[in-house]
């Protein structure tokens, strides 16, 4: 089932701008992960947080985790052109390595 | 240096015909997934395999049919597809280092 669920929907900034997108998620996790997916193509691994850690960082993004509040979010600093995709949380399920999904933040920066 | 490649990447089918999805991967990961993606719902899980002979049931499974035929290779079957099976379909692939995965670039099926 899908656990995450990414607000907004839909963020449109411009270049040079900070983009946050945020994750909430229902039940207890291991781990949670941010993926990007490009306009037809397959989603990208960008980072993953472990539920004993708090914040992480990997170039240009970064990632807080809250297990109290069951939540992400992903902050990508100084937006170019090329974001511009699909990005996805993701939460460790219950057998089988399985990743639930959500259903996604279409970013678009516009130069 | 392929990772996961699936084919075909574009298939149009008549409502009751059967076709197959392939999936390969060249990373020696053990387990391997099959989701679709529709506008608005995101991924879900289709099928997916834990290791090498061994299959299990995701969120959506009905109407579908899948086989680990080896390491590398685990594909997705549909008996007789129907409209409602239109959909993005990918494979991935696990790297348990990391618990990141690899997926595939897709296969857009239209069913008429």
């Amino acid at each position: 089932s899908q656990q995450g669920e990414e607000d907004p929907q839909a963020l449109s900034i411009q270049e040079g701008e900070n983009a946050t997108m945020n994750c909430s998620y229902k039940t207890s996790i291991n781990n949670l992960q941010w993926y990007r997916q490009n306009s037809g193509r397959g989603l990208v691994h960008l980072i993953l947080i472990r539920s004993n850690e708090r914040e992480k960082h990997s170039g240009r993004l970064r990632v807080t985790l809250d297990t109290s509040k069951k939540s992400s979010s992903l902050l990508i600093t100084a937006s170019r052109a090329a974001d511009t995709a699909s990005y996805f949380c993701a939460t460790d399920g219950d057998s089988g390595y399985a990743l639930n999904f959500g259903k996604g933040t279409s970013l678009l920066v516009t130069p | 240096n392929a990772g996961v490649t699936q084919t075909p990447k574009f298939q149009v089918l008549k409502t009751g015909q059967s076709m197959t999805l392939q999936c390969a991967q060249d990373m020696n990961h053990n387990s391997m997934y099959w989701y679709r993606q529709d506008p608005g719902m995101g991924l879900r899980l289709i099928y997916y395999s834990a290791s090498e002979g061994t299959t299990d049931k995701g969120e959506v499974p009905n109407g579908y049919n899948v086989s680990r035929l080896n390491k590398r290779e685990f594909s997705l079957r549909l008996e007789s597809a129907a409209p409602s099976q239109t959909s993005v379909y990918f494979c991935a692939t696990l790297d348990r280092r990391f618990y990141g995965y690899t997926f595939g670039s897709g296969t857009r099926l239209t069913v008429v």
